[in-house]
C-alpha cells in the first residue's frame, strides 16, 4: 500500500542521547515535513523540504536536524534529546508544497 | 501574528448535525484544510478551501469567508465513527501551515 513509513511507532530514550526518526514515502512527493504534535497544541512545522537536496526550518528548528539526499527519505535527527522534546513526530508528505498533507503513523518519543 | 482558534470540545448526538468553527489571523492566505484524527492515528485530509462559500462532500461540508477570516465544517447525520478531532489549518502566504489545536468531538448514542 503507498503511503508513509515512520519508525520506529515509538521509543523511550534516555536524555543526551542521540535519536534519528525514519521516514519514507513511495508516492515520489516532492515535499516532505515534520511535525511534532503536544497536547493542546496545534501540530507545529519543525523542518521541510520542498524538493530533494533542499531543506528548511520550520516553527520550532531548534535541537533537529534532517537531511533529504533522495525523493523517499527524510529522516529527523535529536543530536542530543531532552525531556521537552518528548512528543508525538508526524512525517508528512505533499506533491507540492500547496498541495494536502498525507502523514505517516507517527512516532511516540519518550525522553527521560 | 498568527492565531487559529476552534473550540476545545464539542458534543454531538447519533444522527444529528454539529458544526465545527474555526477562526484564523494569519500573514496572508493561500488556503483552508480541515483534517480528521482519530485518537492515536495520523490526520487524514478531509477537505479544502480557498475561495468564498461552501464545499460539500458527503456527509461533510466546509464553509470559507476569507473577509471574516472564518470557517466551519460541518457534519451531518452524525455516526459513532465520526467521534474523533478535527483540525483547521491555514496555508500562509510562504506556503507554509498554520494549525488550529483541533476540536475534539464526541458522539453519544
Amino acid at each position: 500500500i503507498a503511503g508513509i513509513t515512520q519508525a520506529p511507532t515509538s521509543q523511550i530514550l534516555a536524555a543526551g542521547r542521540r535519536m534519528t526518526l525514519r521516514c519514507t514515502q513511495d508516492m515520489r512527493h516532492n515535499a516532505m515535513y515534520w511535525y511534532r504534535q503536544d497536547l493542546g497544541l496545534g501540530l507545529r512545522l519543525i523542518h521541510y523540504s520542498n524538493t530533494a537536496g533542499t531543506t528548511g526550518k520550520g516553527e520550532v528548528p531548534d535541537g533537529y536536524s534532517v537531511s533529504r539526499a533522495n525523493t523517499d527519505d527524510f529522516p529527523l535527527t535529536l543530536a542530543s534529546a531532552v525531556p521537552s522534546q518528548t512528543s508525538v513526530y508526524f512525517c508528512a508528505s505533499s506533491e507540492t508544497n500547496t498541495g494536502e498533507l498525507f502523514f505517516g503513523e507517527g512516532s511516540r518519543l519518550t525522553v527521560l | 501574528g498568527q492565531n487559529i482558534d476552534q473550540p476545545t470540545e464539542m458534543t454531538a448526538t447519533e444522527g444529528a448535525i454539529v458544526q465545527i468553527n474555526c477562526t484564523y489571523q494569519t500573514s496572508g492566505f493561500n488556503g483552508l484544510f480541515w483534517y480528521q484524527q482519530h485518537a492515536g492515528e495520523a490526520p487524514t485530509f478531509l477537505s479544502y478551501n480557498v475561495l468564498d462559500g461552501l464545499e460539500e462532500k458527503g456527509r461533510f461540508s466546509s464553509f470559507l469567508s476569507r473577509s471574516k477570516g472564518y470557517s466551519y465544517l460541518l457534519l451531518k447525520e452524525l455516526q459513532m465513527k465520526d467521534s474523533a478531532s478535527y483540525l483547521c489549518a491555514v496555508r500562509e502566504s510562504n506556503y507554509q501551515l498554520i494549525w488550529g489545536a483541533g476540536t475534539k468531538l464526541i458522539i453519544k448514542p
